[in-house]
């Protein structure tokens, strides 16, 4: 029963596409994020939610939206894809009120390859 | 700017040595200090964190951590490794002022070899 879970987990597209990535967590969470992991394996922050509010929204392209339905759900769209959008994204939930104590438990990434 | 410095790109150890993986954060206050591994393939698993209070923290798997003030420095110790430990391992350090937003260094991938 996997507690954060990413759909789908391999994407390859061509560039100027719009693709989105789903992320779910069933722990009951309140704060959620995604983050992107480089070529080089650095993992940066994009955003982070709580309770469906947007709480981080770092220096990310106006291409990527994060759209947040329900506190268990963090979808996050792409438009128009650039070769450099190329990474795995990951997904990750905590229990906090986004003042930041709580571990942070990561989905298994989503790799997107842009041709 | 908050970064967190792993000067270790790669580390091979045998297995059944001790092992140490560096961390430095620069951050102007007393941060939250994590360490994260990440098996090939899979998502990042908290190993151990650090808060407040005893500076020597225990982890799972084994794992221990010393924060040191005064040297800005987190590293990550086990005794005896085993060949299941091989992955990389992420050295983080959480802004509270920020949400939770955590800064990670650019990871150490540890090599076991029997």
């Amino acid at each position: 029963d996997t507690a954060v879970s990413q759909t789908p987990k391999y994407l390859v597209t061509q560039m100027g596409n719009d693709k989105s990535i789903k992320c779910e967590q069933n722990l009951g969470h309140d704060t959620m994020y995604w983050y992107k992991q480089d070529s080089k394996k650095f993992l940066k922050i994009m955003f982070s939610y709580n309770n469906k509010e947007l709480i981080i929204n770092e220096t990310v392209p106006n291409r990527f939206s994060p759209k947040s339905p329900d506190k268990a759900h963090l979808n996050l769209h792409i438009n128009s894809l650039e070769l450099g959008d190329s990474a795995v994204y990951f997904c990750a939930s905590s229990q906090d009120d986004g003042g930041g104590t709580g571990e942070l438990f990561f989905g298994e990434g989503s790799r997107l390859t842009v041709l | 700017a908050q970064s967190v410095t792993q000067p270790d790109i790669h580390i091979t150890v045998s297995e059944g040595a001790s092992l140490e993986l560096r961390c430095n954060y620069s951050y102007g206050a007393t941060p939250y200090l994590f360490w994260y591994v990440q098996s090939p393939g899979q998502g990042l698993q908290l190993l151990l964190k650090y808060f407040s209070g005893d500076t020597l923290v225990q982890g799972i798997k084994g794992f221990e951590a010393e924060f040191k003030r005064s040297q800005s420095s987190f590293n990550l110790r086990k005794p005896s490794v085993h060949w299941s430990d091989a992955a990389e391992y992420f050295c983080a350090v959480g802004l509270m002022e920020y949400g939770n937003k955590l800064v990670f260094g650019a990871g150490t991938i540890l090599r076991v070899k029997s």
